[in-house]
């Protein structure tokens, strides 16, 4: 089976500019979180998706939006692109929501770079 | 305000020793502790995790130690090997998706 899939897997955009980051979780997989990992820190959680609906939001602004399709996968958007807003993106998905579902499964990140 | 403390920020070992990274939090809502190991090129990958009603667990040479009163634990690499190579991070979570990281490890084992 495919582990969580991202697409672009690099990207360059200039300071003002829109990006749209893409995820396919694991089959069978129902929730998509996303992280941003900023070069030599942990991993930061920007948002959960479960069943097409938004379950947690970290703290990042409204420029940051993301939503999850009939078949699972997910799309970041993020608006007005700043300098500090270039990091690795990650998505991860778990298992169904079986009133845990901490196990996440990472996929390989979207590095993004914003001149 | 940083939930999950984590030390040290970089670690040399030589082959067949024992690597130790220690994390702290603070939340005391939290209840469910992994540890992720990343490589370069990578996203996290779960190692090994833990809950606060044991106090140690253990899977194959990677064991977690869990001080509840203390709100610390520690992950320990025994017969530690060049292929462990790589960054670890602990974390925390109230059992959702949204995990809080350490700010990471990077472990260099000597061959």
């Amino acid at each position: 089976d495919a582990g969580v899939t991202q697409s672009p897997t690099h990207l360059i955009k200039t300071r003002g500019q829109h990006v749209t980051l893409r995820c396919s979780p694991i089959s069978g997989h129902k929730s998509v979180s996303w992280y941003q990992q900023v070069l030599g820190q942990g991993p930061q959680f920007i948002f959960q998706y479960y069943e097409k609906e938004e379950r947690g939001r970290g703290n990042f602004p409204d420029r940051f939006s993301a939503r999850q399709f009939p078949n699972y996968s997910s799309e970041l958007n993020v608006n007005a692109l700043l300098l500090g807003d270039s990091a690795l993106y990650l998505c991860a998905s778990s298992d169904p929501w079986g009133g845990r579902g901490e196990k996440l499964f990472f996929g390989s990140g979207t590095q993004l770079s914003v001149l | 305000q940083q939930q999950v403390k984590q030390s040290p920020q970089s670690l040399i070992v030589q082959k067949g020793g024992i690597s130790i990274i220690n994390c702290a939090y603070e939340n005391t809502a939290f209840d469910y502790f992994p540890w992720y190991q990343q490589f370069p090129g990578k996203g996290p990958a779960l190692l090994i995790a833990i809950r606060p009603d044991v106090s140690e667990k253990k899977e194959g040479r990677f064991t977690i130690s869990f001080n509840k009163s203390a709100k610390q634990f520690s992950l320990h690499i025994m017969d530690s090997q060049p292929g462990d190579s790589a960054t670890y991070f602990c974390a925390a979570s109230k059992g959702d998706d949204k995990i809080i990281f350490g700010k990471g490890t990077r472990l260099h084992i000597l061959p």
